[in-house]
């Protein structure tokens, strides 16, 4: 079946860092694939999506490339800032499954000091 | 446009009560789910509908009904809560299948 493999955290950088959060994947079919965020308290919501191989998704000064020759779709930013302390979720859905759900990854909790 | 809301937000229940999550969308969305989220594992998928009427299990549906009789309502039952049960749980919907999901805020359950 469809999984999502996460970097392992907790992450903690200082301001300014550049921040990577590794994410591969494994599914029958072409899936779109997700990171979300989730603020303390909150729910989940939609950082950025990528739904072919090749695309890029960016949102807010974060990246990530629909690597499918690897599985991969990393999460980059170039200069972090305290407010981006949360927890991130890599996501796919999958188009065999025509069903509206999504296989999440573990979360990796990033903490910025200043 | 409120998106996906969730009641109540926090829930404590004892061993063996039952009771229900409210969970309803006003964006005409077809698709929905329940997850539960653990500490360390991530989002793990209850029960998930494709439409009113068609509901279907997810990954750990042990111990929980839904129903689907409209577009917008897809409440989650607890039949009897048992303390594996305490979690925090989130109600999502989508427009298309493999579209991003909308997420309501949370329930916020324990059960002693």
């Amino acid at each position: 079946g469809d999984s999502v493999t996460q970097m392992e955290g907790p992450v903690t950088l200082s301001e300014e860092a550049f921040l990577t959060i590794n994410c591969t994947y494994t599914a029958t079919g072409y899936p779109s694939l997700f990171w979300y965020v989730q603020y303390p308290g909150e729910g989940l919501q939609l950082l950025l999506k990528a739904t072919k191989a090749d695309d890029k998704g960016s949102n807010k000064g974060f990246e990530a490339t629909y690597r499918k020759e690897t599985t991969s779709f990393h999460l980059e930013k170039g200069s972090v800032q305290v407010s981006d302390s949360a927890v991130y979720f890599c996501a796919l859905s999958d188009e065999n499954t025509n069903a509206g759900k999504s296989t999440f990854g573990d979360g990796t909790t990033l903490t910025v000091k200043p | 446009n409120a998106g996906v809301t969730q009641t109540p937000k926090f829930q404590v229940l004892k061993t063996g009560q039952s009771m229900t999550l409210q969970c309803a969308q006003d964006m005409n969305h077809e698709y929905m789910s329940w997850y539960r989220q653990d500490p360390g594992m991530g989002l793990r998928l209850i029960h998930y509908s494709v439409g009113a009427g068609i509901t279907d299990q997810g990954e750990v549906p042990n111990g929980y009904n839904v129903s689907r009789s409209t577009t917008e309502d897809f409440p989650l039952r607890l039949l009897s809560a048992a303390p594996s049960q305490t979690s925090v749980y989130f109600c999502a919907s989508s427009y298309r299948p493999f579209d991003e999901q909308f997420f309501g805020p949370g329930t916020r359950l324990t059960v002693l």
